[in-house]
């Protein structure tokens, strides 16, 4: 199975200031078809997950600018800038490439 | 919009039986892998099994192996996780979610809102 790690697993950040999440792979995750199916997503208390990033690096419809994702093989890093109080929660990154699909610890962030 | 309504959550006793439904609405749910995420309150995500868009190729999270069975009605739009032998380690919100799709660049965009299962005597 592939273990997805995540660092730091708790976060606090001034609004308006920026954090960064670290994501690593046990072992690469790019697919026979050429792609890297890992995703970020975010999880506020009683809602269910939601999709911020896909493949790595593409926001999905809606979500602002001031995310935004990159890495290759093995190593990830989700970035927020200008972090707003919306931003609370979980973030996990979570791998598609192959089965079982599997998720991060989670990193918890907060406002300082 | 792309909606997914689970039910069929409820309280269980070790040893039995319960069935979730995800009813999907707002995108292609016969071009689409669907998938099955359970979170312990309080807890982390864990992945429990996936299904193939025409619904036949399936996997199964380790823990759920030969217990749970995944299917699909792509007719009726919606997925289902059939549970047996039930374990209180297997209480937990059960959410659905789309997983890789025909024609679809992104995955894991839609997820539904969960149901809770709690298995308990």
């Amino acid at each position: 199975d592939i273990v997805m790690t995540q660092t730091p697993l708790y976060s606090s950040v001034t609004l308006g200031q920026s954090a960064s999440i670290s994501c690593r792979s046990s072992q690469s995750l790019v697919h026979s078809d050429g792609n890297t199916y890992l995703n970020w997503l975010h999880q506020r208390p009683g809602q269910p997950p939601r999709l911020l990033i896909y493949k790595i690096s593409n926001r999905f419809s809606g979500v602002p600018d001031r995310f935004s994702g990159s890495g290759a093989g093995t190593d990830f890093t989700l970035r927020i800038t200008r972090v707003e109080p919306e931003d609370v929660g979980i973030y996990y990154c979570m791998q598609a490439t192959d089965f079982p699909r599997t998720f991060g610890p989670g990193t918890k962030v907060e406002i300082k | 919009e792309a909606r997914l309504l689970e039910s069929g959550g409820g309280l269980a006793q070790p040893g039995g039986s319960l069935k979730l439904s995800c009813e999907v609405s707002g995108f292609m749910f016969g071009w689409s892998g669907m998938t099955w995420v359970r979170q312990v309150p309080g807890g982390g995500l864990e992945w429990v099994s996936t299904i193939n868009n025409r619904g036949d190729n399936t996997h199964y999270a380790e823990s759920v192996r030969g217990r749970f069975t995944i299917s699909r009605d792509n007719s009726r739009n919606t997925l289902y996780l059939h549970m047996d032998s039930l374990r209180a380690e297997d209480t937990a919100v059960y959410y659905c979610a789309k997983d890789v799709s025909l024609g679809s660049v992104s995955l894991f965009e839609y997820w539904g809102q969960g149901t809770l299962v709690t298995v308990s005597s």
